[in-house]
């Protein structure tokens, strides 16, 4: 129940093009789903974030849609660009005594072709 | 602004040997701290979080262990190391009381155990 299910395992995209990694959820505790950015060798970034309030969350380049009832959310890369080749991480949280502690999905690598 | 360190950056340690990895968190109080694991190609394993001085909860059992004897430092450590011990090891630490989940990461320790 606590899964957080992540595709694709590794995705090319040719420069320009769009990015869409998806995760899937069981806990319908959870309350906040953040995505963090990899380079090799570095601790993850927190990129952007959603709370199940809204269905859609963008910034810059980068956009969240949240389905609820489906238990699903995306990441989308607008324009992507060689610099955002890193592995993507998808995580969740909430749920009351264990609200601290986020469930990762097992990520995306994601390479963007110039 | 907040800062989180972790030393070393790289480790080699034979089989059999112990392991003291220290990780320290700068601008915040009594934050909530993690570690994490994360083996090659692989996603984010918790393995300890705190949410106060000596307040120590284990994910996954294993060798390891880890303290908090200062309210922003977190030390992970073991007796005898594994050759399955070898990984990427990543501190976190969150707001405590919890508003949202959002972890900051640190720089992380890569660790080869030969």
């Amino acid at each position: 129940q606590q899964q957080v299910k992540q595709s694709p395992q590794s995705l090319i995209v040719q420069k320009g093009g769009i990015s869409i990694i998806n995760c899937a959820y069981e806990n319908t505790a959870f309350d906040y789903f953040p995505w963090y950015q990899q380079f090799p060798g570095k601790g993850p970034a927190l990129l952007i974030a959603i709370r199940p309030d809204v269905s859609e969350k963008k910034e810059g380049r980068f956009t969240i849609s949240f389905n609820k009832s489906a238990k699903q959310f995306s990441l989308h890369i607008m324009d992507s660009q060689p610099g955002d080749s890193a592995t993507y991480f998808c995580a969740a949280s909430g749920g009351g005594g264990s609200n601290y502690k986020l469930t990762f999905g097992k990520g995306t690598l994601l390479t963007v072709n110039p | 602004s907040q800062t989180i360190h972790q030393w070393p950056a790289t480790l080699v340690q034979p089989v059999g040997s112990p392991l003291s990895l220290e990780c320290t968190v700068e601008g915040t109080s009594n934050p909530n701290l993690y570690w994490y694991r994360q083996a090659a190609g692989r996603g984010l394993q918790l393995l300890f979080y705190s949410v106060g001085i000596g307040q120590i909860s284990s994910e996954v059992p294993q060798n390891l262990s880890a303290s908090r004897p200062q309210d922003r430092q977190f030390i992970l450590s073991s007796k005898k190391l594994l050759l399955s011990d070898s990984g990427f090891y990543l501190c976190a630490w969150s707001v405590n009381p919890i508003s949202n989940s959002e972890q900051f990461f640190g720089p992380g320790t890569r660790l080869t155990v030969l």
